[in-house]
């Protein structure tokens, strides 16, 4: 099975609108750590949100808000006020384990993302 | 202050040389992790290194790929006799000490094996 799902290979979305990038993950760990990664055409990974599992309250990083839901293994991020900059590759990625196992990621497939203007 | 640094930003190497490719972590970080993204593809994990130590190999082929985090310098993925199917990029990402929320890339190698 695959660890992470992001189901939306791409997505249009008008400019100045928010936006909700799916991932789900699976894991029988109870500590996991869960990122999510802009990847423009300039090919560069950018650090966007981090939610760790034992979080209570979802993330927020400026426009970036990551929506956890842990019953449904969900982390989908939402952008608001999408900019043309926007338009990128993002990824969910999760790690497993404690702090022994370190920043080992699995990443997901990506959603493109387009911002039209 | 400085982010991930990796050289070359792109290297082209013919089949069978070998190739070297380097990462400074962000100041104050001592884990350095490997990754490799196929063409449309999410990266995949290949090596966890910590000074002078490797912590998990589990994503690295078992042949030709050698990673090191010398206790001075730059940590080295080595990728001896190449062949056309190592043309990825490949990420050096790092964390401070106890900081495992955050893990910083830097901007990647291209490799291109002709």
């Amino acid at each position: 099975a695959q660890k992470i799902t992001q189901t939306q290979p791409g997505m249009f979305v008008q400019e100045k609108e928010a936006v909700t990038l799916d991932c789900t993950y699976d894991t029988s760990d109870p500590s996991y750590g869960l990122f999510w990664y802009k990847q423009p055409s300039s090919g560069e990974m950018i650090f966007l949100i981090y939610q760790g599992s034992y979080d209570q309250q979802n993330a927020t990083e400026g426009r970036y808000s990551l929506n956890f839901q842990k019953a449904r293994k969900s982390a989908n991020l939402v952008i608001s006020a999408s900019q043309l900059g926007d338009s990128a590759m993002y990824f969910c990625a999760m790690r497993e384990g404690g702090k022994a196992a370190g920043n080992k990621l699995t990443f997901g497939g990506g959603t493109r993302v387009l911002v039209k203007p | 202050n400085a982010g991930v640094m990796q050289n070359p930003r792109h290297l082209v190497r013919r089949r069978g040389q070998e190739a070297r490719l380097r990462c400074s972590p962000m100041k104050g970080h001592s884990h350095v992790y490997w990754y490799r993204q196929l063409p449309e593809e999410g990266l995949k994990f290949m090596v966890y290194l910590q000074k002078e130590n490797i912590i998990d190999e589990s994503g690295m082929p078992k042949e030709r790929f050698s990673a090191e985090f010398p206790k001075e310098g730059p940590s080295i993925l080595r990728i001896q006799q190449v062949v056309r199917g190592d043309s990825a990029a490949y990420f050096c990402a790092s964390s401070p000490l106890g900081g495992w929320e955050k893990l910083f890339f830097g901007s990647g190698t291209q490799l291109s094996v002709l």
